[in-house]
């Protein structure tokens, strides 16, 4: 049962323009997300998270936006930089051990 | 070491055989996680280690997967009897602050 949902396996962009990757979740004791990078051959790298008392966190070229009514929550990338294409997962955690993750999305950013 | 190392990078072995797989968190980490992730799937979390305490097993699939971590550092995942559908990659993650940084990953194949 997948408990983070990402519904679109890929994604390409052109060089410059916005990136949306979207997310939606359905358990309601999640309280804090992240999202993460994944270059073929290497593990996932922590890119942002927020915290279910925010609706946004900013940092550099990466804003995620948490909407909680709605159980969705989206990273958005601007400009995109095709050193930005890599596979992106949502993740969730509701203060237990572990964290839930989507099953991911691959952006290719198009020079 | 500066990150989170894991042996081998890659593992192919026979369907039936035993396999380990090592994971070096971070120096000084406590929390210590392992996922997998299958073909097209989203991040499995299969067991989690926190200092002295009883690990979270909970997400290890059959009774075939074991794993320890000596001294609250080393952990190694074991599988055993392999069998084709354990064939993925298998990733390690120490956690600070909230936030869990992988390794990069053994690619297990049975065949």
């Amino acid at each position: 049962d997948q408990q983070v949902k990402q519904n679109s396996p890929s994604l390409s962009v052109q060089e410059g323009r916005i990136s949306i990757l979207n997310c939606d979740y359905t358990n309601s004791m999640f309280d804090y997300f992240l999202w993460y990078k994944k270059y073929p051959a290497e593990g996932p790298t922590f890119l942002i998270s927020i915290s279910s008392i925010k609706d946004k966190n900013e940092d550099g070229r990466f804003t995620v936006f948490l909407n909680k009514s709605a159980k969705h929550l989206s990273l958005h990338i601007v400009p995109s930089q095709p050193g930005d294409s890599a596979v992106y997962f949502c993740a969730a955690t509701g203060g237990a051990n572990n964290l839930f993750f989507g099953t991911g999305t691959r952006l290719t950013v198009i020079p | 070491g500066a990150g989170v190392s894991q042996s081998p990078s890659n593992k192919v072995t026979e369907k039936g055989k035993d396999v380990e797989l090592r994971c070096d968190p971070i120096s000084g980490h406590t929390a210590l996680y392992w996922y997998r992730q299958s073909l097209g799937q989203g991040l499995e979390f299969l067991i989690y280690f926190q200092g002295n305490s009883a690990p979270d097993k909970s997400g290890l699939p059959s009774d075939r997967f074991s794993a320890e971590r000596t001294g609250g550092s080393v952990s190694t995942l074991t599988i055993q009897r392999t069998q084709q559908e354990d064939s993925a990659v298998y990733l390690c993650a120490s956690l600070v602050g909230g936030t869990q940084y992988f390794g990069p990953g053994t690619r297990l194949t049975v065949l």
